[in-house]
């Protein structure tokens, strides 16, 4: 089974702010996909970024972008311009080409100070 | 966008009682499902994945006869907890492979089962 390791149990970062958040995963496989998705006190998980693997380019989506490296096996996550609304759990996680599970790391939370 | 309903938001139920817990997908067809459970500030854990017209599947040391799961229609999962103890109070979140959406994993809202 694939291994996703958060390291960062909490961060906190100051309004307007920037906040990277870490992530590994551990696999054999070539082809796989990357996730970051955002859990607000309403636990409702929202996808924030998706990385195709095959792609060199790091995925960006308005304030948030990753660094994906391939060879490090590593996919952080880059929150600029930090928002009260960023506040929240994030988890990074896997899918493997050849499945549709998603396998979660344990979590990073994101406090923001106004 | 896609959506999934999950039903109920939160339950309560008495020890040794059976709970259903309902998710649908709305605006398309969900071939697949997957059911999570989430303790307090911890991450998803996936419990089964199930499949329309199918046998669940489940994960190493998921009880099967638990945490029973249906997915009869291209819409609609269930997954019921049978016999309920507090132990299995916690966080209950489905989620739906929306297959024509590159990549797309909708999640419901998530239900939270006391078990009193």
């Amino acid at each position: 089974a694939q291994t996703v390791t958060q390291s960062q149990p909490e961060m906190s970062v100051q309004e307007a702010e920037t906040v990277t958040l870490s992530c590994t995963y551990d696999t054999s496989e070539s082809d796989y996909y990357l996730f970051w998705y955002k859990q607000p006190p309403s636990r409702q998980m929202i996808l924030v970024i998706r990385q195709e693997a095959y792609k060199q380019q790091n995925a960006t989506e308005n304030r948030f972008s990753v660094n994906f490296q391939k060879a490090a096996k590593s996919f952080s996550l880059k929150i600029s311009d930090s928002q009260l609304g960023d506040a929240a759990m994030y988890f990074c996680a896997y899918r493997s080409a050849g499945d549709y599970k998603l396998s979660f790391g344990a979590g990073t939370t994101v406090t923001v100070r106004a | 966008g896609a959506v999934v309903s999950q039903h109920p938001s939160w339950v309560i139920c008495k020890s040794g009682t059976s709970v259903k817990i309902e998710c649908r997908s709305l605006d398309f067809q969900a071939t697949t499902m997957f059911w999570y459970r989430q303790f307090p500030k911890q991450s998803l854990m996936l419990m089964a994945t199930s499949n329309e017209g199918s046998k669940a599947t489940y994960e190493q040391g998921v009880e099967k006869d638990k945490f029973l799961i249906n997915h009869a229609s291209l819409t609609l999962s269930t997954l019921t907890v049978t016999s309920a103890h507090p132990e299995d109070s916690s966080f209950y979140i489905c989620s739906a492979r929306d297959q024509i959406r590159l990549f797309g994993y909708t999640f419901g809202s998530g239900t939270r089962l006391t078990v009193v």
